[in-house]
């Protein structure tokens, strides 16, 4: 009874480093989504995937990037971070058009 | 562009009592979807209620029931009976398209005992 499962749940970068979050639905849903939630913002869509081996950019998809090479698993990726991604990023999956989404718990990430 | 307003960034409730939260979108779409979701401390995105816009029936769920004000473009959420459990932040969200879902910056709701 897993859903939606975020990793890592927490962690610390320096400018220029670089890392990937990784979100796994076991749900069998074909669209995943990656959101940023910064304070007195909601949350804004970086880059989403509606099936298996396809990516498109969101609202604020600059300085990150995606994979979804398997239907399960949606990929999140900084090459090389900045102060300005310091944020907690959320993963969420739907199964068709319409119904809500599953959210993961969410990655909190600090950059230095 | 799609937007979504909330105008209430913090409301406080006496627990029992009732309180509205306010939503107000905006859309090019006429088939969408809105959403309540509940953000506890835990930071966990719980969905509340989900309202079709084709539907004139006003979604309910438990203690929670919508005013949806379709030629307004207003979404509400009703809590009936505060409980201190629903202590969180609120966010509406709209979802028209394929994948587009578009939140508001959230409402903070405070119960007190």
């Amino acid at each position: 009874n897993a859903g939606v499962t975020q990793t890592p749940k927490f962690r610390v970068l320096k400018t220029g480093q670089s890392m990937t979050l990784l979100c796994a639905q076991d749900m069998n849903h074909e669209y995943m989504y990656w959101y940023r939630q910064d304070p007195g913002m909601g949350l804004r869509l970086i880059h989403y995937s509606v099936g298996e081996g396809t990516t498109a950019k969101g609202e604020v998809p600059d300085g990150y990037n995606v994979s979804r090479l398997k239907k399960q698993n949606f990929l999140l990726g900084l090459e090389s971070a900045a102060p300005s991604q310091t944020s907690v990023y959320f993963c969420a999956s739907s199964h068709l058009r319409g119904q809500p989404q599953h959210f993961g718990d969410g990655t909190r990430l600090s950059i230095l | 562009a799609q937007t979504v307003t909330q105008s209430q960034p913090e409301m406080s409730v006496q627990e029992a009592e009732t309180v509205t939260l306010s939503c107000t979108y905006d859309t090019s779409e006429s088939d969408y979807y809105l959403f309540w979701y509940k953000q506890p401390p835990s930071r966990q995105m719980i969905l509340v209620i989900r309202q079709e816009a084709y539907k004139q029936q006003n979604a309910t769920e438990n203690r929670f029931s919508v005013n949806f004000q379709k030629a307004a473009k207003s979404f509400s959420l009703k809590i009936s009976d505060s409980q201190l459990g629903d202590a969180a932040m609120y966010f509406c969200a709209c979802h028209s398209g394929t994948y587009k879902y578009i939140f508001g910056t959230g409402t903070r709701l405070k119960v007190l005992a």
